[in-house]
């Protein structure tokens, strides 16, 4: 079992829906929880970041932490077709990051 | 352009040929990550260096592959005597100290593509 579950998708959607995408996680030591976007054929950039658990906003996203369920969520309000991409969750550990496969996502004008 | 840069963005090589990446950090970032990542996954971590000292390597780094990071600056990945199974794209990352926090992002560079025939 991997320490990171990331149901790879695909995901499609149509314009201005609320997406919703998941990460699981094993080890109850991660503290650190991230969420990247990447383009096809381009670098992740880091999209929202928390610390422990809770919800944090901006703009269209939200990134939600359940410790006790090990459990993370993103969600992106009013979807946009610049919002088709890949989206990976990851997890710090020791200073590195753990990424999850990735939820590729597409969003349909 | 201020961010990670990696040279060459692309490259295709015969099985059994070496091959060098070359990665040049944010400025006054001194950790550099290296990771690789294949089609329809995460990417995976290699190593880190923490100035020069190369810290931690996975065991997904063979004995085929050496990073060096000579003065704490630029970072090298070299590949030798590739494999199919090498071919991936090699994603170069830096932050300014450990990483774990806001102040702390990990930056990516935009990757270099190998493809080994």
């Amino acid at each position: 079992q991997k320490e990171v579950e990331q149901d790879p998708g695909p995901l499609s959607v149509p314009e201005g829906a609320i997406v919703s995408l998941n990460c699981t996680y094993s080890n109850s030591a991660f503290q650190y929880f991230m969420w990247y976007r990447q383009y096809s054929r381009k670098g992740p950039e880091l999209l929202m970041y928390t610390y422990s658990s809770g919800n944090k906003e901006d703009g269209r996203f939200t990134a939600q932490v359940d410790k006790s369920s090990k459990y993370i969520s993103l969600f992106i309000r009013d979807s946009q077709p610049s919002d088709s991409a890949t989206y990976l969750c990851a997890m710090s550990q020791g200073g590195k990051l753990i990424f999850g496969q990735g939820t590729e996502l597409s969003v349909k004008p | 352009d201020t961010g990670v840069s990696q040279n060459p963005r692309h490259k295709i090589t015969k099985r059994g040929q070496n091959v060098t990446f070359r990665c040049d950090p944010i400025s006054e970032h001194n950790r550099l990550y290296w990771y690789r990542q294949t089609l329809g996954q995460g990417p995976e971590f290699l190593t880190y260096f923490q100035n020069e000292a190369q810290l931690e390597k996975s065991r997904l780094l063979s004995d085929r592959f050496s990073a060096e990071r000579p003065k704490g600056s630029f970072s090298t990945l070299e590949i030798q005597r590739t494999e199919q199974g090498d071919s991936a794209m090699y994603l170069c990352a830096s932050s300014l100290g450990e990483g774990r926090s806001s102040g702390n992002t990990i930056y990516f560079g935009e990757g270099s593509w190998l493809t080994v025939v």
